[in-house]
């Protein structure tokens, strides 16, 4: 099993432009969400999916979309980049009940 | 899901045992307490999880206090290895897919 997979790992956007952080999970897990680590800060929940079609918002949603349109895959849209949307971004996935989650491992994102 | 409270940083010998405190004074019946651990700029890790019990795994043991409104997180034997940012999160199993972090406690191991 390959965990949680996060494309790509490293990414540089100019201001204005968009792109799709992908996050795959070949677990059959329910949970997905996704995380953003600013450098010496913790992790905020941006969104977050219970199942394939259902998601929410969490701490820090604006600037951000998210699809789930199957079980494996919750893409991170960026619709138009900022400087303030420099930071690390993890994707999660857990069983539906008690279990932790399993992150991938990041995609490093600076926007100029 | 309630806040969590842990101290900033921490330090341990190694070989002995870190004892991680967490304040969770806000927590609910359902919820439960998670920690997970982030070496350097790696994706976190789940070391373990309890309601009200102590629970004990391979990697880490979790005492629980009987009110629940703290918890300490120890690792019997640190090495070098477990320098990391150690996170303390509840989460409720009603509403399982929101998981907020907070800031962690960075623990360093010294020789």
């Amino acid at each position: 099993n390959a965990g949680v997979t996060q494309t790509p790992k490293f990414q540089v956007l100019k201001t204005g432009q968009s792109m799709t952080l992908q996050c795959a999970q070949d677990m059959n897990h329910e949970y997905m969400s996704w995380y953003r680590q600013d450098p010496g800060m913790g992790l905020r929940l941006i969104h977050y999916s219970v199942g394939a079609g259902i998601t929410d918002q969490g701490e820090v949603p604006n600037g951000y979309n998210v699809s789930r349109s199957t079980t494996e895959d919750f893409p991170l849209r960026l619709l138009s980049a900022a400087p303030s949307q420099t930071s690390v971004y993890f994707c999660a996935s857990s069983h539906r009940l008690n279990y932790g989650y399993t992150f991938g491992s990041g995609t490093r994102l600076t926007v100029v | 899901d309630a806040k969590t409270t842990q101290p900033p940083s921490m330090d341990c010998a190694e070989g002995r045992a870190a004892n991680l405190p967490c304040n969770h004074s806000t927590i609910s019946g359902n919820e439960y307490v998670y920690w997970y651990r982030q070496i350097h700029s790696q994706g976190p890790q789940y070391i373990i999880h309890g309601l009200k019990n102590n629970e004990t795994n391979e990697m880490a043991s979790l005492i629980i206090t009987e009110d629940r409104k703290s918890s300490t997180l120890i690792l019997p034997h640190a090495t070098l290895r477990d320098t990391a940012v150690y996170y303390c999160i509840v989460r409720s199993h009603s509403n399982a897919g929101k998981s907020t972090f907070g800031d962690g406690t960075t623990l360093t191991v010294k020789p």
